[in-house]
C-alpha cells in the first residue's frame, strides 16, 4: 500500500510569500503530525491531529503558520509572509492512533528554501 | 522536559565493524524510546522502539538497543556493520500519555569499505 506522500517535494520561494504543503496520510490513519526539520537538527514538534481537529499546535511557531485537515486524510501546512528562517524541511507523519508507544510513519519531507 | 542527546554527529566505521550510536535521555516520569533511521532521500523509518517491556530491544536489519535506566542511555548497536547501514540516525523520547517525540539531533553514520 501507500505510504505517506507530501507534495511539493521541493518549493523555493521569495520572501514574503505565501507556501502550502501538502500531506497524505496512510489510508485509515486518523492522527497526524507535521515536525520541521532544520539543517544539522532533529525533527521539531509542529502540531497534531486526531481526526479532524487540531489536538495541539504548539510547536507551531507563529501566527504565519497555520494548518488545516478539512475532511480528516489529507493534511496542508499554510505559511504566510515566507522568512528566510523558515527554510527546512518540512516533514509529515501519520499513525493509526493517538498514543506514544505506536510507530510514526514519515514521509519524504517537502524542502522550503526561502531566498 | 524530556530531551534527548546524542552524542557524536558524524561516526565512522569500517564494514564488518562494531556499530555503537549513543543516546541519552532525561525523563522525569519513565519513558518510551524510539531509534529512526533515515537513508538518503527517504523519509525517517523506525528502525526499534522500547516501551517498558525487555530492556534488550532488537529491531530491523541486526539493529538492537539497551535501555539502561541507571544509565539514562538507549545506545544503538550492530555487531557487523554493513555498507547498507549508511544512513542518519535518529534517537526519540516520548512521555507516557503524550504524542510529542523528542528528536534528538542525529547521528550520520559512514561506512567505509
Amino acid at each position: 500500500g501507500a505510504g505517506v506522500s507530501q507534495t511539493p517535494s521541493n518549493k523555493v520561494t521569495e520572501k514574503g510569500k505565501y507556501v502550502e504543503l501538502r500531506c497524505d496520510p496512510i489510508s485509515g490513519h486518523t492522527a497526524l503530525y507535521w515536525y520541521r526539520q532544520s539543517l544539522g537538527q532533529g525533527p521539531e514538534f509542529l502540531i497534531y491531529f486526531q481526526g479532524t481537529g487540531a489536538a495541539d499546535d504548539s510547536g507551531l511557531p507563529n501566527d504565519r503558520f497555520f494548518a488545516v485537515r478539512p475532511e480528516g486524510s489529507v493534511s496542508t501546512l499554510k505559511i504566510q509572509r515566507t522568512e528566510r528562517g523558515d527554510s527546512a524541511v518540512y516533514l509529515c507523519a501519520s499513525s493509526p492512533g493517538s498514543g506514544n508507544t505506536g510507530e510514526l510513519f514519515f514521509g519524504e519531507g517537502s524542502r522550503l528554501t526561502v531566498l | 522536559a524530556q530531551s534527548v542527546t546524542q552524542l557524536g554527529s558524524h561516526v565512522s566505521v569500517s564494514e564488518g565493524a562494531l556499530v555503537l550510536l549513543r543516546c541519552n535521555y532525561s525523563s522525569s516520569v519513565p519513558p518510551y524510546l524510539f531509534w529512526y533511521v533515515q537513508y538518503p532521500n527517504q523519509g525517517l523509518q523506525l528502525l526499534l522502539k522500547y516501551t517498558s517491556a525487555a530492556t534488550l530491544v532488537k529491531g530491523i536489519n541486526g539493529f538492537e538497543a539497551e535501555f539502561k535506566k541507571s544509565e539514562t542511555s538507549f545506545h544503538l548497536t550492530k555487531p557487523s556493520a554493513h555498507m547498507s547501514d549508511a544512513a542518519e540516525y535518529f534517537c526519540a523520547v516520548s512521555v507516557s500519555g503524550t504524542y510529542k517525540y523528542i528528536f534528538g539531533t542525529g547521528t550520520r553514520l559512514k561506512v567505509l569499505a
